[in-house]
């Protein structure tokens, strides 16, 4: 199975800042990575897929980059809304697999 | 407007059994991929499974955990898509989503996701 490891775990960071979320495969998966955004007590929302496209609707706040066995979700201007935990997930391969999870939270 | 709705969930003893339903509206059911993905509480997000669409003759994958005690299917006539669970264990306590696929580039990416429904497996 091909694991995914986020960094960080969790972080801390003000209004206004730019923060950056790595995941890392443990084999190359080209582009085929996805990004989701889940608020405490709700379901998941899609924000990124094939490493860099965003969803319909989604801000042009949130980017993603990398290919390969890196790849970063940014989010630009943290807002309080943005208050989140954060996952990478690979579709490379079978089975789908997620990373640990980002908690994101204001300083 | 998309919408998953999903239904079943509840309280079953371990061994035992237990249907879960999504319903889907908004879109043209028969043409996604679905899947289901799973949360135990305070974890994090686990696949469960995937059904393709008529297309690809609604074959399914399934994850380690639950390959041959899970089954998924669908219903295109009636929008609908199931997750069958069997000889189910307490590690199996989780919500359970419904999610959307859509396709990019020879990858289905999930796209849409239900609001879930719990299950949980004690005696």
């Amino acid at each position: 199975d091909i694991q995914m490891t986020q960094s960080p775990s969790s972080l801390s960071a003000s209004v206004g800042d730019t923060v950056t979320i790595t995941c890392r495969a443990s084999q190359g998966i080209k582009n085929y990575l996805a990004w989701f955004q889940q608020k405490p007590g709700k379901a998941p929302q899609s924000l990124i897929y094939a490493a860099s496209s965003l969803q319909s609707g989604v801000p042009s706040k949130f980017s993603g980059s990398g290919s390969g066995t890196e790849f970063t979700l940014t989010i630009s201007s943290l807002q309080p809304d943005d208050c989140a935990t954060y996952y990478c997930q690979q579709h490379s391969a079978f089975p789908l697999t997620f990373g640990g999870g980002t908690k994101v939270e204001i300083k | 407007e998309v919408q998953l709705v999903e239904s079943g969930g509840g309280l079953v003893q371990p061994g035992g059994s237990l249907r879960l339903s999504c319903a889907a509206s908004g879109f043209t059911f028969s043409d996604h991929y679905m899947d289901w993905v799973r949360q135990a509480p305070g974890k994090g997000l686990e696949w469960v499974g995937r059904v393709r669409n008529r297309a690809e003759s609604s074959t399914s994958e399934y994850g380690a955990s639950v390959r041959g005690r899970f089954t998924i299917s669908r219903d295109d006539s009636k929008n609908s898509l199931y997750l069958q669970m069997n000889s189910l264990k307490t590690e199996d306590t989780a919500v359970y989503y419904c999610v959307r696929s859509l396709a990019v580039g020879g990858r289905n990416y999930f796209n849409f996701w239900g609001q879930g429904t719990l299950v949980t497996v004690s005696s």
